[in-house]
């Protein structure tokens, strides 16, 4: 069964600090992984996911599958990054999301 | 297009009332995932459905929920006799008909039900 696993419910750094959120999955076929972002009180947005090898908002995501992770970095953390982030896998046996339970990032100025 | 739209935004229901989310998905998507948020934790599925099918409703509570994806109309989430700890923010999401690829997620705004 696939299973993604955030194990920090909160991290709080300061602005122009490095961020890493941390995200390890299990899944016995090949993943596709990406990263949903939440506002305050708006909707899921998808950041990025790993078959794009994109930056966006200054974030990136490296899969790894020897170690099974995909943490999402970014070198110099903004208060406007303060939101919700969850990862997740795609299991296209069952064609649906899975989410890890989610990291609260908060930038203090 | 406008979107998933889901209604209503704000729900307050007293504890042994019936409460009624809906979802539209966006034009031409045919499959509709329910996710639930509690306060201070993580998206937690609940249920995945196609068009008159449940696909997969095994993050469902066993008792008081249901959910239903008709031919015509909105997909509906319903709760009986609500109680405290339903209050929530439940997320729906749609997405196309895809070949075993993820074909993307689009999110609505959520209903925030609150039961006092």
């Amino acid at each position: 069964a696939q299973r993604v696993t955030q194990p920090e419910k909160l991290l709080s750094v300061f602005k122009g600090a490095p961020v890493e959120l941390k995200c390890n999955y299990s899944y016995s076929g090949s993943p596709e992984l990406f990263w949903y972002v939440q506002y305050s009180r708006q909707r899921l947005q998808l950041l990025l996911r790993h078959i794009s090898r994109e930056s966006i908002k200054g974030f990136t995501a490296d899969l790894n599958k020897g170690e099974t992770s995909f943490h999402l970095k970014k070198p110099f953390a903004q208060e406007e990054d303060s939101a919700m982030y969850y990862c997740a896998l795609f299991n296209n046996a069952g064609n649906m999301l899975t989410f890890g339970g989610g990291t609260r990032l908060m930038v203090k100025p | 297009n406008a979107g998933v739209m889901q209604n209503p935004r704000h729900l307050v229901r007293r504890r042994g009332q019936e409460a009624r989310l809906r979802c539209s998905p966006m034009k031409g998507h045919s499959h509709v995932y329910w996710y639930r948020q509690l306060p201070e934790e993580g998206l937690k599925f609940m249920v995945y459905l196609q068009k008159e099918n449940i696909i997969d409703e095994s993050g469902m509570p066993k008792e008081r929920f249901s959910a239903e994806f008709p031919k015509e109309g909105p997909s509906i989430l319903r709760i009986q006799q609500v109680v405290r700890g339903d209050s929530a923010a439940y997320f729906c999401a749609s997405s196309p008909p895809s070949a075993g690829y993820f074909s993307g997620y689009t999110f609505g705004s959520g209903t925030r039900l609150t039961v006092v």
